[in-house]
C-alpha cells in the first residue's frame, strides 16, 4: 500500500507563475513530512520540512501548507524560476528513522 | 553544504557477479541508509544501520544484499549474486539524528545488471 501519495506526476508552469504539488498520506502517526529536491544525475536534497502541529511553514519562496485533518499537504513554489525545474519528493515520517517517500512531481518552469 | 560521496557512480555487470557500492558519508553522521530509484521514480527504502548493526531493513532487501561500515570507513552495499531487476541507482545517504528527515543523500550509484 503505498503510503504516500503525490499529484500531479508532472507538471508545467511558466516563469513567474505559482507551482503547486501536492501530497497525501495515509497513516495518522506520521509526524514530520520533508520535501526534498531533485535534480537530474543528483541526489535528492531536503528542501523544507513541517511538521503536524503546525499548518504552515514558509522558506522564501517555498511554502508548505499542512490539513492534518483530511492527511494533506502541498508545496507551493511562488515566482517559479527555470532553476526550480526539478523532480520535488514528499516524504513522511512516523516517528522512527524510516523515511517514506512519494512517487515524486516532475515540474518543469519555461522561461 | 556537507557531502556524500558514492563510488562508483556507475558499474555495468553481468547477472550474477557480485558488486559493490561504496559511500563515504558526512564525517560525524552517525546513521546511514541505502534507498533505491528505478527511472527517477520512488525512492524505495532498502536498509539503515547504526553502531555497527542493520537497525531496520526493508523486503526489497532480499538475501543476496548486505552492509557493513568496517573500521569507520566506508559504508558499503554488497549484492552476491546480482540478478537483473537489481538494475537501478542506489542512493546512499546519512544522518546526524534520528526522527528528522535531514538525509543528506549523494549523488547515486547507478548499476545496470545485464
Amino acid at each position: 500500500q503505498q503510503q504516500v501519495r503525490q499529484s500531479p506526476q508532472s507538471l508545467t508552469v511558466w516563469e513567474g507563475e505559482t507551482a503547486i504539488l501536492n501530497c497525501s498520506y495515509e497513516d495518522s502517526t506520521f509526524n514530520y513530512f520533508p520535501w526534498y529536491q531533485q535534480f537530474p544525475g543528483e541526489g535528492p536534497a531536503l528542501l523544507i520540512s513541517i511538521r503536524s502541529v503546525s499548518d504552515k511553514k514558509e522558506d522564501g519562496r517555498f511554502t508548505i501548507f499542512f490539513n492534518k485533518r483530511e492527511k494533506k499537504l502541498s508545496l507551493h513554489i511562488t515566482d517559479s524560476q527555470p532553476g526550480d525545474s526539478a523532480t520535488y519528493f514528499c516524504a513522511a515520517i512516523p516517528g522512527n528513522n524510516r523515511i517514506f517517500f512519494g512517487d515524486g512531481t516532475q515540474l518543469v518552469v519555461k522561461p | 553544504g556537507p557531502k556524500v560521496l558514492q563510488i562508483p557512480s556507475h558499474q555495468i555487470i553481468d547477472m550474477g557477479q557480485m558488486v559493490t557500492l561504496n559511500c563515504d558519508p558526512v564525517s560525524n553522521h552517525l546513521y546511514f541508509y541505502w534507498y533505491k530509484q528505478i527511472l527517477g521514480q520512488q525512492m524505495e527504502f532498502l536498509v539503515n544501520f547504526y553502531n555497527g548493526k542493520v537497525m531496520e531493513k526493508s523486503k526489497l532487501f532480499k538475501d543476496q544484499f548486505s552492509v557493513e561500515r568496517p573500521d569507520g570507513s566506508y559504508f558499503t552495499l554488497k549484492i552476491q549474486p546480482t540478478a537483473l531487476e537489481d538494475s537501478a541507482v542506489y542512493f546512499c545517504a546519512s544522518s546526524l539524528e534520528q526522527h528528522t528527515g535531514q538525509l543528506y543523500f549523494g549523488e547515486g550509484s547507478k548499476l545496470t545488471v545485464l
